[in-house]
């Protein structure tokens, strides 16, 4: 099974900053990695997908880069709805394994 | 819009069986690959099960091979998750969620509220 790795796990920042998360996978997934956005007691919700593309109806301030096995997920210009918890998933190869997560926080 | 609909959720014995449901509507369900996929509580994302909308292949994570079966019923719109032998370990939330292409190796949106099931004695 591919092995995907988030850093941080957790993450204080303050509306307006701008924070970069990391997820690295255990083999080549070329850019089959997808982004998801998670708020307490809500199903997640999808914000980037292979690799670079943004979801209809996401904010720009948000944006996916890498391939391979480095990947980010930036979020500019922090909105007060943008404190959630943020996943990567791999969909290369089942099981489409996710990472651990990572909860962004408000300082 | 698209909508997806679970339930079936419940409380169950170890050793117990449980089927889920998922209910689509807005889109044209045969044609998208469907997903579960579930959440202990407190912790993170956990991909279950995946059915393919070009084949009807259907793909499984270790923890569950062998005693969880996802189908679908086309002419009902509708998202199966059979569940026997169940354990302490598969309490979560499970979510079904559709795939954005045929193909199952492509993102999931939407998602559906999600049902829990609790195995508990």
């Amino acid at each position: 099974d591919i092995q995907m790795t988030q850093s941080p796990s957790s993450l204080s920042a303050s509306v307006g900053d701008s924070v970069t998360i990391t997820c690295r996978a255990s083999q080549s997934i070329s850019t089959y990695l997808n982004w998801y956005q998670q708020k307490p007691g809500k199903a997640p919700k999808l914000l980037i997908y292979a690799a670079p593309s943004l979801q209809s109806g996401v904010p720009s301030r948000f944006s996916g880069y890498g391939s391979g096995t480095d990947f980010t997920l930036t979020i500019s210009s922090l909105q007060p709805e943008d404190f959630a918890t943020y996943y990567c998933q791999q969909s290369y190869s089942t099981p489409h394994t996710f990472g651990q997560g990572t909860k962004l926080e408000i300082k | 819009e698209v909508q997806l609909l679970e339930s079936g959720g419940g409380l169950v014995q170890p050793g117990g069986s449980l089927r889920l449901s998922c209910a689509g509507s807005g889109f044209t369900f045969s044609t998208y690959a469907m997903t579960w996929v579930r959440q202990a509580p407190g912790k993170g994302l956990e991909w279950v099960s995946a059915i393919s909308g070009s084949d009807g292949g259907t793909y499984y994570a270790d923890s569950v091979k062998g005693r969880f079966t996802i189908s679908r019923d086309n002419s009902k719109n509708t998202l199966f998750l059979q569940m026997s032998s169940l354990r302490a370990e598969d309490t979560a939330i499970y979510y079904c969620a559709k795939g954005i292409g045929p193909g199952i190796a492509v993102a999931l949106t939407p998602w559906g509220q999600g049902t829990l099931v609790t195995v508990s004695s």
